[in-house]
Formats: C-alpha cells, structure tokens, sequence
C-alpha cells in the first residue's frame, strides 16, 4: 500500500518570501511523484511531477521539488512566493500496481500568501 | 489542451434521490477516474476505469457505483442520495495505466444533498 503525508495543513507566508511545503510518502515499490495545485473553485493542475533521473524537478511558476529517497521525501519549494500563488497544494504519489495504477493524494497544504 | 468537462458544478439534491455526475474527457484518453474532496481529507478514489466498460473501486465505493459506456465518458451515479455525500466530486483522466502519466481533473462539481 501506499500512502502520503503533508505535515502541514495551513502555511502563511509574507509576499517575496521563501516557502517550503513538506511531503512524505510511504510505498514498497518504486514510485512516481506529483504535486498539484488547485485554485479556489477550481480543479487541479499539474506542477511538477517526478519520474527518474535528476532529483531536483523543476516546474511551472517558479516551483521546484527536490526527491530524497533516504528520506522518503518530496518537499515543494518556491524561493520568493506572490499573492497569486495563494492555493491548496497537493504531494500524491502513484506506482505500478493492479490493473491501473493509483494516484493517492496526501490531505493538502493550504498556502496562504499576504502583504 | 487536454479538456476535462464536467456537466454540473452546483447541484442541489433531496435525500433519496438517484444523482448522475457526468464527465467527458477529449483526449482518447484510456483511464478515468472519479475523485471525492472533502476539507482535511483531501482527494478519495471512488472508482476509476481503465477502459471502456472496464471499473474498479477505488478507496471508498460505498454508495456509489459508475457507467462507462463510451471511452470519452464517464458517468458517478449516486444511487440514493444522502446528506454525507455532500462533497466536492472531481472527475480525471489519463492517458494509459502508466503511472507516470500526468493525470487531468476537471473543475469539479459540488453536490448538497440537503
């Protein structure tokens, strides 16, 4: 089975500064690993994802995550945020199991970016 | 672009009443999928398909069943509505199984059930 964890539920943040937001993930086999955004009232986009090679991913608006596979983790990191950036976020991780792979999702991280 | 459309976003039901969510993709894509979001939850498999005519429960299924008759759509039906299915459904789909493929939500469709 796997699983995914976001230690932080909410995560205020000044405009211009730094942000982290942390992801766990438990699974037995090789996996895959996303984050994804969802703008209030709307569906979910992609950010970035990871599939193999270079540990660091880089996505859209300014986004990049860093793969550590000691740690189990998939932590999402924007060097100076903008009030745009004010979303839920999304880790789920997803592997080769059954007859179609799963895309399981961790409970989210509400970024709340002010003045 | 890839579209995921789903028909309704706000949808007011009785408890009792039989619900279609529907959902159509434009891609060809093989799989999709039907998610529920609740606050603190956040994103739960309810069923997926893999193929046209081709389901699988996902996490949590009860009370809920699908249609996949045509591969662009996918139906959630609600059998008999209750006030604990008042959610936010987001329909998705992928390309194949692979589990790299990015996966493609629409915009989701709130449901009361009051």
């Amino acid at each position: 089975a796997q699983s995914v964890t976001q230690l932080d539920s909410q995560v205020p943040v000044f405009e211009e500064a730094p942000v982290e937001l942390r992801c766990n993930y438990s699974s037995s086999v090789s996996v895959y690993l996303f984050w994804y955004v969802q703008y209030p009232n709307q569906g979910l986009q992609l950010l970035l994802k990871y599939l193999s090679g270079s540990t660091l991913v880089k996505g859209i608006n300014g986004f990049e995550a860093e793969f550590n596979k000691s740690q189990t983790s998939f932590h999402l990191r924007k060097p100076s945020v903008h009030i745009s950036d004010t979303a839920e976020y999304f880790c789920a991780v997803s592997s080769h199991t059954g007859t179609a792979s799963k895309l399981t999702f961790g409970t989210g991280t509400r970024l709340q970016v002010t003045l | 672009d890839v579209k995921v459309t789903q028909s309704s976003r706000y949808l007011v039901k009785r408890t009792g009443e039989k619900v279609f969510l529907e959902c159509v993709q434009d891609m060809d894509h093989e799989n999709m999928f039907w998610y529920r979001q609740d606050p603190g939850l956040g994103l739960r498999l309810i069923y997926f398909s893999y193929d046209v005519k081709m389901k699988e429960k996902g996490d949590i299924p009860e009370g809920y069943s699908v249609s996949r008759e045509k591969k662009e759509r996918f139906s959630l039906i609600l059998e008999s509505a209750s006030t604990n299915q008042t959610s936010m459904y987001l329909c998705a789909s992928r390309p194949t199984h692979f589990p790299g493929n990015t996966i493609y939500f629409g915009e989701g469709s709130w449901l009361t059930v009051v």
